[in-house]
This record gives C-alpha cells, sequence and structure tokens, in this order.
C-alpha cells in the first residue's frame, strides 16, 4: 500500500510570510496529487490538485509542484492570511488503477498565520 | 445542491450498544468511503465501496462494518462499540473521471463510546 508522509507537522508562520508543506509518497503508479484544507470544525475540503503529466499548478495565492521522480509533491502558500489558518491534507492516488478506492491521507500540518 | 450528509452530528453511547452512522450523497457517485479522524493521526480510511455491493477494508477495519444496497447510501455500523471507536467520523464520496478523485465529505459525526 501507499505510505504517506507529511511535512513538517505544525506550521507556524507571520501573516504575509509563505508556507511550504511537502508530502513524500512511496507508490510510483500515484498520478493524482490533492491538498485538501480543513478549517477548524468543518469537513475537509478539496483546494488545489495536480496530474501527474503537470509539474506545477497555481491558483491565485497557492500553488502544487509536483516531483515524480523523487516521488514528493509540495503545497505552497503565499502572502499568508490568518483565515490560511488550518490542518492541510496530501493524498496522493493511482486514479486510473483498479484498487483507487484505498485512499491514505498523510497525517496532516497544522498551520497558524499569526496577524 | 450537492452535498454528503450524515447522521447523526454528535452522538455518546454506551460500550456495547449497537449503533449506526448513515450516509447519503445526491451527486450520483459510484464512490464512498468512511473515515475516521483522531489527533495527530491524520484522516485514515475504515472502510470503501467502489460501486452497488462492492466495498473492501481501509487501513482500520477492525470493529466496524459496512453495506452499499443502494448507490446513494453507505452506512457505518459498529456492531459493539467500544471507549477506542471514540473519534471524528467522515464519510466522502467521489466520481471516478479517470484522473480526477476529489473527496466531497459529509460534515462529520463526533462520537463518544463510554
Amino acid at each position: 500500500g501507499e505510505n504517506v508522509e507529511q511535512h513538517p507537522s505544525t506550521l507556524s508562520v507571520q501573516e504575509g510570510d509563505s508556507a511550504v508543506i511537502k508530502c513524500t509518497y512511496s507508490d510510483s503508479a500515484s498520478n493524482y496529487f490533492p491538498w485538501y484544507k480543513q478549517e477548524l470544525g468543518k469537513r475537509p475540503q478539496l483546494i488545489i490538485d495536480i496530474r501527474s503529466n503537470v509539474g506545477e499548478k497555481k491558483d491565485q495565492r497557492i500553488a502544487v509542484t509536483l516531483n515524480k521522480t523523487a516521488k514528493h509533491f509540495s503545497l505552497h502558500i503565499t502572502e499568508t492570511q490568518p483565515e490560511d489558518s488550518a490542518v492541510y491534507f496530501c493524498a496522493p492516488t493511482n486514479a486510473g488503477g483498479t484498487s483507487y478506492g484505498k485512499l491514505t491521507f498523510g497525517q496532516g500540518t497544522i498551520l497558524t498565520v499569526h496577524p | 445542491e450537492a452535498q454528503v450528509t450524515q447522521n447523526p452530528r454528535y452522538l455518546i453511547t454506551v460500550t456495547g450498544k449497537k449503533l449506526t452512522v448513515t450516509c447519503s450523497q445526491n451527486m450520483n457517485h459510484e464512490y464512498m468511503s468512511w473515515y475516521r479522524q483522531d489527533p495527530g493521526l491524520g484522516l485514515r480510511q475504515i472502510y470503501y465501496s467502489m460501486n452497488v455491493e462492492v466495498t473492501d477494508k481501509g487501513d482500520v477495519p477492525e470493529g466496524y462494518k459496512v453495506s452499499r444496497k443502494e448507490k446513494r447510501n453507505f452506512p457505518l455500523i459498529l456492531e459493539s462499540p467500544s471507549p477506542n471507536q471514540t473519534s471524528l467520523y467522515f464519510c466522502a464520496s467521489s466520481l471516478r473521471t479517470g484522473w480526477n478523485t476529489e473527496a466531497f465529505f459529509g460534515q462529520g459525526t463526533r462520537l463518544t463510546v463510554v
């Protein structure tokens, strides 16, 4: 099965700084790389994703970069704001595989943005 | 409105008393799954279902049962709950479109077993 590790487990930044969270996976067949955000007391929601044939994707202040050779992908948040404070999860997947349903999430990164 | 609905949102029960947490989605998704969330352990998959009558174990299936008799419903059953099953539970569904398996989560069920 897929082994997924996220680093760091907690991250504290000042408003306006950048934040980077890294996700390392083991299954070389993974081809879909999403990041989920979970605000306090809420459900996780997809914020950005990338496919294996793309190296980088940006959406306003957030971006995801992928290094398939090294088997890791990262979430980048620029100009952080207090509303970015949340837990972030990665969940690399083999979307085309027969067992795509067995989904493994990273342990989560608690991001705190101080005003 | 497209959504995944779990019930109940909060539940306190006693050890050994069978309970069911319901999950329903209105997006015609084939794939549904259950997770438990515990501090420091992230989201761990309990069971998943690829389609009606097709279910399989996730990473932490012990003590849980599921069924998928209809496409929209995927209940989680605890036949004999124990205190170590106290947790926050999420149901999720997704539409597999080849390269995208975005998961849509329910609101969560906070279960306490005393």
